[in-house]
């Protein structure tokens, strides 16, 4: 049983630019959080998607938006990236609300 | 909103030793508490979670306790190992859409 995967590991990209995430939740999970965790920081709460809409939100602005597809899988979309969006993006699932999180690998993003 | 500060900040020990790492948080209103461990540049493991009702929970080794009408959580771990070196998160869940917050986290070494 695969748990949750994020894609890619690793990324590069310049200031201006825009960035996609993906993350599939571990098999038999709906719900789908997203976290930013700059170095030597505890991670911070970006928003959670439940039934396909986005059901709670950090504080972000609005340049970090998301989707979340029928499937439950979810995209991170960040807009306009700054040298503070350099960070690890970590997505975590879970069977019901309010319940156990469990956290992919992360998508380690550079912005130059 | 919510506030959580885990003490201390970076604690190395000897093999075998028994230790104990703190959590508080500012909001006792909480839902449940996770304890995670993180590897560096790796994504979150969960250890224990502990509901509001709950005093304790226990997982091999490690065992948890919650004082919720203080805002103290507690993780303990006996006779260390140098695989149990990483760094250690408490998460306070404030809310049924699991608006969970994050502290820095104990980064635990254990000398062999």
């Amino acid at each position: 049983d695969a748990g949750v995967t994020q894609s890619p590991t690793h990324l590069i990209k310049t200031r201006g630019q825009q960035v996609t995430l993906r993350c599939s939740p571990k098999s038999g999970h709906d719900t789908v959080s997203w976290y930013q965790q700059a170095l030597g920081q505890g991670p911070q709460f970006i928003f959670q998607y439940y039934e396909e809409e986005e059901r709670q939100r950090g504080n972000f602005p609005d340049r970090f938006s998301g989707h979340q597809f029928p499937n439950y899988s979810s995209e991170l979309n960040v807009n306009a990236l700054l040298l503070g969006d350099s960070a690890l993006y970590l997505c975590a699932s879970s069977e019901v609300q309010g319940e156990k999180l469990f956290f992919g690998s992360g998508t380690q993003l550079s912005v130059l | 909103k919510q506030e959580v500060t885990q003490i201390p900040a970076a604690l190395s020990v000897p093999e075998g030793e028994n230790l104990v790492l703190n959590c508080s948080f500012t909001d006792s209103a909480i839902y449940n508490l996770q304890w995670f461990r993180q590897d560096p540049g790796k994504g979150l493991t969960s250890l224990l979670l502990i509901q509001s009702s709950q005093r304790e929970q226990t997982s091999g080794r490690l065992n948890a306790s919650l004082d919720k009408s203080s805002g103290r959580s507690t993780l303990y771990i006996a006779a260390s190992q140098p695989g149990d070196s990483a760094t250690y998160l408490c998460a306070p869940n404030s809310g049924g859409y699991q608006k969970v917050t994050f502290g820095t986290g104990t980064k635990l070494q254990v000398i062999p």
